[in-house]
């Protein structure tokens, strides 16, 4: 089955302490995205990835980084969680420059106290 | 940059047709896209113009018109299971890993 994964799912942690939100596709995309969701806003993006060891910033990419040293894999790190990074983050995929289509992730909801 | 802008509420009665409006301003795109996510899930892709006209795909249909930097959702015969946010899309023509998203609308149908 095609599809995007994310893990965790749900997270709870402390100001300071360094997490990674993973993120697996197996659809063989070039392109993968990383965005987080807050109420009443839309998806902003945190960074892209166009392909392995290629990664741009998004609007929002202060306080994140990312790696793509696999295809299939594009994981979120956070150095040192801040309370102003809890949200609802996705990663998404889609196939190349020509295809439109973004597949997304289940999302992983973060709270950072 | 990209900037999109959508209405945050529509209400409609189940069987009936909603139209979900879309402004953007960008500095060149590829296409409109929309998408649905229902309470915190994951979106999904619904449709997806890349040129000027309109897109169906069952109940829904797609409408992009470049020369008037709009477009819309059009969903018909409206059920509950419809309730959801759309978010209209755009990705930028120059860079084309970037997209942008509208706020959303949400979408509340009623019996």
């Amino acid at each position: 089955e095609a599809q995007v994964t994310q893990n965790p799912r749900y997270l709870i942690t402390v100001t300071g302490k360094k997490l990674t939100v993973t993120c697996s596709q197996n659809m063989n995309h070039e392109y993968m995205s990383w965005y987080r969701q807050d109420p009443g806003l839309g998806l902003r993006q945190i960074y892209y990835s166009m392909n392995v060891e290629v990664t741009d910033k998004g609007d929002v990419p202060e306080g994140y980084k990312v790696s793509r040293k696999e295809k299939r894999n594009f994981p979120l790190i956070l150095e040192s969680p801040s309370p102003n990074q809890t949200s609802l983050y996705f990663c998404a995929s889609r196939s190349g420059p020509g295809g439109d289509t973004q597949y997304f992730g289940p999302g992983t909801r973060l709270t950072v106290l | 940059g990209q900037s999109l802008e959508q209405p945050s509420e529509v209400t409609a009665v189940e069987g009936a047709i909603v139209q979900i409006n879309c402004t953007y301003q960008t500095s060149g795109f590829y296409g409109l896209s929309w998408y649905q996510q229902h309470d915190g899930g994951a979106p999904t892709f619904l449709s997806y113009n890349a040129l000027d006209g309109l897109e169906e795909t069952g109940r829904f249909s797609s409408f992009l018109s470049r020369s008037d930097s709009y477009g819309y959702l059009l969903l018909q015969e409206l059920q509950m299971k419809d309730s959801a946010s759309y978010f209209c899309a755009v990705r930028d023509r120059t860079n084309a890993g970037k997209s942008t998203f509208g706020d959303g609308t949400t979408l509340t149908v009623k019996p």
